[in-house]
């Protein structure tokens, strides 16, 4: 079973639109979440940090539900800019595991 | 700053040849990685350092031989490489191993081309 598990998409939005991305992980002692953004041909870069709270940066809302061991990224108003594949990852100590990404085209 | 430098940005080489891919960060981090990254894939896990010491091999090939001169640099030293062997090469870093809630920060990477 892979450490992450992440829904690949490809999800095709229109501007403006709202959409959800969702990630499970198998290993209950993991002790930190992220999102990352990677953008073609480029490195990925952190997105945000998911807290048990649930935390918010602008148009982006990030939860973590550690009792299914799942966590979530929530984009508003969707902008051509966040075309990208997004990538969940989970950490143990210091090992940082992947999901496969999800890949967004925000369409005009 | 958080910054990740990696050096060069492209590589061609062929088989025979040896080369080295580095990696530095001032950001004091003290756990330094290496991933793999093929095209339409995630990240893969290749070698962590922890305080300059290799604590992770991920079943590598000898032919990647990782190096860590300091807290600051990584490198790469690459040997005989196969076709299979091009992808995209990150490098990251943390600030402390084993407290399990930094962030890495990844360099822009080398994109290597194997002939």
């Amino acid at each position: 079973r892979k450490e992450v598990e992440q829904d690949p998409g490809p999800f095709n939005v229109p501007e403006g639109a709202t959409v959800a991305f969702n990630c499970t992980y198998s290993n209950s002692a993991s002790q930190s979440f992220f999102w990352y953004r990677q953008d073609c041909r480029k490195e990925p870069k952190l997105l945000m940090s998911v807290y048990s709270s649930g935390n918010e940066d602008g148009r982006f809302t990030a939860q973590l539900n550690r009792a299914s061991q799942y966590i979530s990224l929530l984009i508003r108003d969707s902008k051509l800019s966040d075309s990208a594949t997004y990538l969940c990852v989970v950490s143990t100590g210091n090992q940082f595991y992947f999901g496969t990404g999800t890949s967004l085209t925000v369409i005009p | 700053d958080t910054e990740v430098t990696q050096t060069p940005k492209h590589l061609v080489m062929g088989m025979t040849n040896k080369k080295s891919l580095k990696c530095e960060q001032h950001m004091g981090h003290r756990a330094m990685y290496w991933y793999k990254q093929k095209a339409k894939k995630p990240p893969e896990l290749m070698f962590v350092y922890s305080y300059e010491k290799l604590s992770i091999n991920e079943s590598v090939p000898s032919r990647f031989s990782p190096e860590c001169p300091n807290s600051s640099l990584l490198n790469l030293h690459l040997h005989a490489l196969q076709p299979e062997d091009s992808a995209l090469y990150l490098c990251a870093s943390s600030q402390a191993p084993r407290r399990g809630a930094d962030t890495q920060y990844f360099g822009p990477g080398t994109r290597l081309t194997v002939l």
